[in-house]
């Protein structure tokens, strides 16, 4: 299985700061048609999962710009570029490249 | 409304069996694959099984290959996952969520059912 690797696991932040989630991926999520198969998922206290970004850096409709994906092969950063107080909760990003689809450990955004 | 609505959870004896159904709505169901996807409490995203758009194929993680079954019935609009010899290691909230092909992501998720197994 190949294995995905968050940090940090706990993440504060104080409300207008910058905050930045890195994932890394026991092997290379790039395929031979060009794409990379990287998501990232935000699950708000109490809620499902809700997608954030597909394919490493594509936003997910009605995601706010201050979100942004980036990386390639196995290195892959989430990053939030002014926090607000919505925006807590675990984050995980997820490999689609090869079953079993895996997801990261979670980082968990609290509001300092 | 776009949603995916899971019914099926509760409360289930070490051994016994378990049927999880997800309704559809809002979307052209027949045409997405579907996903279920666990959370034991407290922790991660775990995932668990997927079937194809018309039902031909079925992929399931190790760990429950054998003893869960998903299924679909598209006139229907609906996925369910049948869990047999259910372990106390099963009990979680289970998800199903909708595989958008294109952009290979997992765009609607359900509310979650929680499965409890405990004697």
């Amino acid at each position: 299985d190949i294995v995905m690797t968050q940090s940090p696991l706990s993440l504060p932040v104080t409300p207008g700061e910058p905050a930045s989630i890195s994932c890394r991926s026991s092997q290379s999520l790039l395929f031979s048609n060009g794409n990379t198969y990287l998501d990232w998922y935000l699950q708000k206290p109490g809620q499902s999962p809700q997608l954030l970004i597909y394919l490493v850096s594509n936003r997910a409709s009605g995601v706010p710009d201050r979100f942004s994906g980036s990386g390639s092969g196995t290195d892959f950063t989430l990053k939030i570029s002014r926090v607000e107080a919505e925006d807590v909760g675990v984050y995980y990003c997820m490999q689609a490249l090869h079953l079993p689809y895996t997801f990261g450990q979670g980082t968990k955004l609290e509001i300092k | 409304e776009v949603q995916l609505v899971e019914s099926g959870g509760g409360l289930v004896q070490p051994g016994g069996s378990l049927r999880l159904s997800c309704a559809a709505s809002g979307f052209d169901f027949s045409s997405h694959w579907m996903h279920w996807v666990r959370q034991a409490p407290g922790k991660g995203l775990v995932w668990v099984s997927r079937i194809n758009s018309d039902g031909t194929g079925r992929d399931y993680a190790e760990i429950v290959k054998g003893r869960f079954t998903i299924s679909r019935d598209n006139g229907k609009n609906t996925v369910s996952l049948q869990m047999s010899s259910l372990r106390v290691e099963d009990t979680a909230v289970y998800y199903c969520a909708s595989w958008d092909v294109p952009k290979q992501d997992f765009d609607i998720w359900g509310q979650g059912t929680k499965v409890i197994v405990s004697s």
